[in-house]
């Protein structure tokens, strides 16, 4: 079946413009999660979307922002890009049932690179 | 508060020859559980291993076997007759709770010579 999908892959903004990353989970999974990973921070957690509903959320500010559509697929927008937002960012996927229904299953991520 | 460390500076490993990375965690919650992941240069995130904190057995996915050490709450990540391809980030993590936030080690750099 079908893995994570992030698109884009690549994306190079300016300073003060927003973004939007689109990640389209497992057929099935209904948990959605995003990361951001830079080398000076390493991987922190975003949000997490279950059913719609954003369940949890890390300490980022309010430009950081999300939703989940009725089909499981996720997007992530950012406003007023900083260059420290500059980061990849990675969606993760989860079945939450049964024993393995934890395991996150990764997608490529996005690569956002500001200027 | 509730942390994961990971303090090996890059590991470098024989090819065909078994390495093993380190973990510890800090959790006060009883129920929770433990992930390996490998990262290519590509970026993905691989899934590796899970370990539950109420499973009796160690768990093993192949050539991956995690040693987990309850009271010391360690979960070290055995890899057995390690391949070039093996060569990437490892990280350690792990979440509680219901919902599926992971938190993160700063993972371990492994380089497996020919």
């Amino acid at each position: 079946k079908a893995g994570v999908t992030q698109t884009p892959r690549y994306l190079i903004k300016t300073r003060g413009q927003q973004v939007t990353l689109s990640c389209s989970p497992i057929s099935g999974h209904r948990s959605v999660s995003w990361y951001q990973q830079t080398p000076g921070q390493g991987l922190q957690f975003l949000f997490e979307y279950f059913s719609e509903t954003q369940r949890n959320k890390g300490n980022f500010p309010g430009r950081f922002s999300g939703r989940q559509f009725s089909n499981s697929r996720s997007e992530m927008n950012v406003s007023t890009l900083e260059l420290g937002d500059s980061a990849l960012y990675l969606c993760a996927s989860s079945l939450l049932t049964g024993r393995r229904g934890y395991e996150a299953f990764f997608g490529q991520g996005t690569r956002l690179t500001v200027v | 508060a509730q942390k994961i460390t990971q303090t090996q500076p890059g590991m470098f490993v024989q090819e065909k020859e078994a390495v093993t990375l380190d973990c510890t965690y800090d959790t006060s919650d009883p129920s929770y559980g433990l992930f390996w992941y490998k990262q290519p240069s590509s970026g993905e995130m691989i899934f590796l291993i899970y370990q539950g904190s109420y499973d009796q057995q160690n768990a093993t996915e192949g050539r991956y076997s995690l040693n987990f050490q309850k009271a010391r709450k360690s979960a070290n990540l055995v890899i057995s007759a390690s391949q070039l391809g093996d060569s990437a980030m490892y990280f350690c993590a792990y979440k509680t709770g219901a919902n599926s936030k992971l938190t993160f080690g700063k993972g371990i750099t492994l380089s497996v010579r020919p």
